[in-house]
Parts: structure tokens; sequence; C-alpha cells
């Protein structure tokens, strides 16, 4: 099976502006969670997606919002950006039942200069 | 200037030697706990998990232990190779309302094998 992928795998923004990051999922897995990890904060989890409803939301501004497709695929968008908005966003998906791990993708890097 | 990063643990090993990096968790209501691997420039990568009814899980060269009493949680590589030097997170779940997805994420330990 494929793995979690995400595109771009770079990017970089201005503040002010938004961004768009897209995840497909392992083929079969209907959740989708995002995740932000940066050096000083670590992983943090932004929000669950499971047959295109946000089952669960981490605590992060209403900057950062997302979507789930019919298909499974995930988009998730971060409007006006700031600064502090420079991380490695991580995509991350299950079966989405049970007790089972998440796979994540390699990433998009985000740097917001 | 200079960012301000999460003080990694480090680990250092010979190569053949066994690993134990340990995590303490933080909730007593977690019932299912991962560790992961992460090697640079990737994303997290699944190494093995336990359910909050068992105290031990074997894999191929590793060994999860889970001691709910102190909320703590090793993982035990015997043998530890060069493709073993990685940054390990533990994560658990408290699986509210049936989501999975919200893992909290351990600051990692840094292994560094050494040939």
């Amino acid at each position: 099976k494929a793995g979690v992928t995400q595109t771009p795998r770079y990017l970089i923004k201005t503040r002010g502006q938004q961004v768009t990051l897209s995840c497909s999922p392992i083929s079969g897995h209907r959740s989708v969670s995002w995740y932000q990890q940066t050096p000083g904060q670590g992983l943090q989890f932004l929000f669950e997606y499971f047959s295109e409803t946000q089952r669960n939301k981490g605590n992060f501004p209403g900057r950062f919002s997302g979507r789930q497709f019919s298909n499974s695929r995930s988009e998730m968008n971060v409007s006006t950006l700031e600064l502090g908005d420079s991380a490695l966003y991580l995509c991350a998906s299950s079966s989405g039942q049970g007790d089972t791990p998440l796979h994540f993708g390699n990433g998009t890097r985000l740097t917001v200069t | 200037g200079e960012s301000v990063g999460l003080h990694l643990p480090t680990l250092s090993v010979q190569e053949g030697d066994n690993s134990i990096i340990n995590c303490a968790y933080s909730n007593s209501a977690s019932d299912y706990f991962i560790w992961y691997k992460q090697e640079s420039g990737k994303g997290p990568q699944f190494i093995i998990d336990i359910r909050s009814n068992m105290d031990k899980r074997q894999g191929q060269r590793v060994t999860v232990l889970l001691n709910k009493t102190v909320k703590h949680l090793s993982l035990q590589i015997a043998a530890t190779q060069p493709g073993d030097s990685a940054v390990y997170f533990c994560a658990e779940n408290m699986g509210y309302g049936g989501s999975q997805g919200n893992l909290i994420f351990g600051k990692g330990t840094k292994l560094s094998v050494k040939p």
C-alpha cells in the first residue's frame, strides 16, 4: 500500500498570506489527523476528520481550518499567516476505529517570512 | 537570532548494545500508547503500540513496557544498529468519544548509535 502523501513538501509564504496543504491518506483509511511540529512546542494536534466530519480539534486559533473530502483526502488551510506558523505540518491517517496507530506522511515544511 | 527549542534528552549507545528509552505520560485515563521513530526529514514512523490492559508487548527487536502505577512507558531496542539513530517519541491517546486521532506526544529522545 502507498503511504500517506503530503503535498507540497516545501512552501515559503509571506506574513498575511494564506496557504492550503494537501494530504492523501492510506487507501481504506477514513480518519485523517493534522499535527504541527516545531522545535519549541514539539508535536501538537490540530484536528481530526473522520468521514468528512471534524471529530476532534486541538487548541489552535480559528485561522487554522481543515476539511475532508468523500474520498478521505484532506486539506488544511492557514489564513493570515504569522511568522510563528513556520513549522512542519504532518498529516496522519488511520482506520479511525478502535485502537489503531496513526501513520504519518513526511510533512509539509512551511516557512513564513 | 537563535530559536529556542526543546532540549531533547540524548541517549548514546554502542552498536550492538541494548537501548532503553523512557517516557512519563501525563494522563492516568490514557488507554492506548504508541512509540514512534522520526528520522531527519521524515514524518514519525510507527514502531509498536500497547493497550492499557497490557504491561508488556514485544515486536521485532523492540519491547514496550507499561507501568500504569507510575505512568511510565519504556521502549527497549535489542542489538541497536546505526539505522536506529533517530528521535523517538512516545504518544498517548485518551480516546475522546472514539477519536483516536488526538495523540499527546512526549518531548522525544534522540538516540545516537556509535559504530
